[in-house]
């Protein structure tokens, strides 16, 4: 079966812009969560949703922000870009607890 | 946190020889644990996962050890292979009314392995 699916898989962005991510889970997935991983503070996480609900969310500004679709497909988006948005962003789904996560090949932001 | 392919502790081992991948925990309150790994320009890659009632657990040349008393994770890999490089991360989870999502992620570990 397909994988986990992002696009676009790179972005160039200048400061102050707005960016939008979206991700396509696995067929059947409904968990969906999604992490910023970065050369300085590894792998961190944004936040997780379910059945179109965020249940969970990391420590990260309210720039950040995010929402899933009845098809479990989910986007976030970054406001007011800072160059230290620049990363790799990571999308994950699962059945949910105690089932493999997977993750997508992410999306390459870059912030000029 | 330490840099993903820059400044990470690395591990070298010939190959065929066993590996073994250490991580420190940080929250007492998790109870599941998984090993990824990461190959360069792609997402993490499950290995394989425990549960905190666990202290062992196999797969197919992969086992993962656990020690709660000292909030040590360990993922051993026999007969390492040269497909077998990469950069390995620990993650940690709370369960959180079931969600899964939040994952902590460890620093990472690169293991370099010598044909």
């Amino acid at each position: 079966k397909a994988g986990v699916t992002q696009t676009p898989r790179y972005l160039i962005k200048t400061r102050g812009q707005q960016v939008t991510l979206s991700c396509s889970p696995i067929s059947g997935h409904r968990s969906v969560s999604w992490y910023q991983q970065t050369p300085g503070q590894g792998l961190q996480f944004l936040f997780e949703y379910f059945s179109e609900t965020q249940r969970n969310k990391g420590n990260f500004p309210g720039r950040f922000s995010g929402r899933q679709f009845s098809n479990s497909r989910s986007e976030m988006n970054v406001s007011t870009l800072e160059l230290g948005d620049s990363a790799l962003y990571l999308c994950a789904s699962s059945l949910g607890r105690y089932n493999e996560q997977f993750f997508g090949p992410g999306t390459r932001l870059t912030v000029l | 946190g330490e840099s993903v392919g820059l400044h990470l502790p690395t591990l070298s081992v010939q190959e065929g020889d066993n590996s073994i991948i250490n991580c420190a925990y940080s929250n007492s309150a998790s109870d599941y644990f998984i090993w990824y790994k990461q190959e360069s320009g792609k997402g993490p890659q499950f290995i394989i996962d425990i549960r905190s009632n666990m202290d062992k657990r196999q797969g197919q040349r992969v086992t993962v050890l656990l020690n709660k008393t000292v909030k040590h994770l360990s993922l051993q890999i026999a007969a390492t292979q040269p497909g077998d490089s990469a950069v390995y991360f620990c993650a940690e989870n709370v369960d959180y009314g079931g969600s899964q999502g939040n994952l902590i992620f460890g620093k990472g570990t690169k293991l370099s392995v010598k044909p």
